[in-house]
């Protein structure tokens, strides 16, 4: 089965850092790009960012472009996201996603396996 | 920035059709924005219903469908049911490795 488990949330105070975690299962983790994204409490969905599956392409919503660091380590299929100078409107669940994006020649850009989150509140 | 808009709200009689759209605040959405679409109810992760514009995502009922309409990407539901009241989320790909969420419309089956 695929699965992914986000790790790491917590209760932060603003300017602080915390690091997510994302651990994978069921599929081939180099083989595939990986997101995150997050919903505040009451909010819709906000794409944070997104990394190739060899890492290195790397790519941020500008809410959070310079403060925010997305990594892979494939040798422990785990997804990871460094947050520095968090702010009380980085508080929110995120979410793990496994992104698509090309299949036998053909492009889809979209996330097809979802965590169920880990809670981040900057108070 | 360019926005990416939905409706806030739809309501639709069970049994009955509801079309959700896509939308840019600048142009039009067409196949090359990738649309996807995602269902959530409260306190759950997001499900993938949509993807490539008109692909059913595995394990979807075919009562969901998608399309372009006009200058809009759209989430068809035909015969909805009352276990369909959620809310829906489009996402495009904007280039460069970005994508971006539509502000979510929440669906009522009454």
């Amino acid at each position: 089965d695929v699965q992914l488990v986000e790790s790491g949330g917590g209760l932060v105070q603003p300017g602080g850092s915390l690091r997510l975690s994302c651990a994978a299962s069921g599929f081939t983790f180099s083989s595939y790009a990986m997101s995150w994204v997050r919903q505040a409490p009451g909010k819709g969905l906000e794409w944070v960012s997104a990394i190739g599956g060899s890492g290195g392409n790397t790519y941020y919503a500008d809410s959070v472009k310079g403060r925010f660091t997305i990594s892979r380590d494939n040798s422990k299929n785990t997804l990871y996201l460094q947050m520095n100078s968090l702010r009380v409107e980085d508080t929110a669940v995120y979410y793990c996603a496994k992104r698509v994006v090309e299949v036998a020649g053909r492009y889809y850009f979209y996330m097809d396996v979802w965590g169920k989150g880990t809670t981040v509140t900057v108070s | 920035q360019t926005v990416v808009t939905q409706e806030p709200s739809f309501s639709v009689s069970p049994g009955g059709t509801v079309t959700l759209t896509c939308g840019l605040s600048s142009g039009s959405v067409s196949t090359s924005y990738y649309p996807s679409w995602y269902q959530q109810t409260p306190g759950q992760a997001p499900r993938t219903l949509i993807y490539s514009t008109n692909i059913r995502s595995s394990g979807v009922p075919d009562r969901f469908s998608g399309s372009i309409l006009g200058n809009k990407a759209a989430l068809i539901i035909t015969g909805a049911q009352a276990d369909d009241e959620s809310d829906y989320y489009c996402l495009l790909f904007m280039g460069s490795g970005i994508s971006v969420f539509g502000g979510g419309t929440k669906v009522t089956v009454l």
